[in-house]
């Protein structure tokens, strides 16, 4: 079946250090979006991206889809001890109107060091 | 909006007991989505429902689980027997789908120890 992989698993930054997830799945993905679950919660969408190359910001957060459609990746600048987390990129395989599928990747563990 | 509602949001069992988890989404979304979660696996979707139709089910790890969505504001996840690899947290999730795809509005999750 369709499988969605980020990298890496884990990642220890100080504070005010860069951060990047990779999202690779091994099938064309009508869009993708992009989750923050804080320790002990719940995901929470952060933002969707459905073109190919496209590129989105939110504040200090770049996301970006690749062109084949089949790979993403979340930058953090300047993360912030807020940016605790686990990241997950999601997918909807194609065809779009016919598939209500919402595939979660494995997750990014994200801790910062004040 | 009081947003995706689960309960309970904490379930310690015993072996071999059945479990249902319950799960109320946003009035007036379509989708709903239970998924579970775990250090090993992550996020596994296990099934989801469109309009209140199974569309979906091959998450569902064996025919201990069953899920059942009996009208748009109401879903249940029941484990018979369950076991102690069940335990995991429990996610639903619920979104209006419409046009290039919507955001999935999760709920607090269940919490479930079989020990």
């Amino acid at each position: 079946g369709q499988q969605v992989m980020q990298i890496p698993q884990y990642q220890h930054v100080q504070e005010g250090e860069d951060f990047t997830t990779y999202c690779n799945s091994s099938t064309t993905l009508s869009n993708i979006q992009w989750y923050k679950q804080r320790p002990g919660g719940h995901p929470v969408f952060l933002i969707q991206l459905v073109k190919s190359g496209e590129v989105k910001k939110q504040k200090r957060l770049t996301f970006q889809f690749g062109e084949a459609k089949k790979n993403s990746s979340l930058h953090i600048t300047a993360t912030q001890t807020t940016d605790v987390g686990t990241y997950f990129c999601a997918g909807h395989p194609p065809p779009m109107d016919s598939s209500y599928k919402l595939i979660f990747g494995s997750g990014t563990r994200l801790l910062v060091r004040p | 909006d009081a947003g995706v509602i689960q309960s309970p949001r904490h379930e310690v069992t015993e072996m071999g007991q059945e479990v249902t988890l319950r799960c109320k989404p946003i009035s007036g979304h379509n989708s709903l989505f239970w998924y579970r979660q775990t250090m090993m696996r992550g996020l596994e979707l296990l099934i989801y429902f469109n309009n209140n139709v199974p569309i979906d089910d091959s998450g569902m790890p064996e025919d201990r689980f069953s899920a059942k969505m009996p009208n748009a504001s109401f879903s249940t996840l029941k484990i018979q027997p369950s076991e102690p690899r069940d335990s995991a947290v429990y996610f639903c999730a619920s979104s209006n789908r419409q046009g290039l795809g919507t955001e999935a509005f999760f709920g607090q999750g269940t919490r479930l120890t079989v020990v």
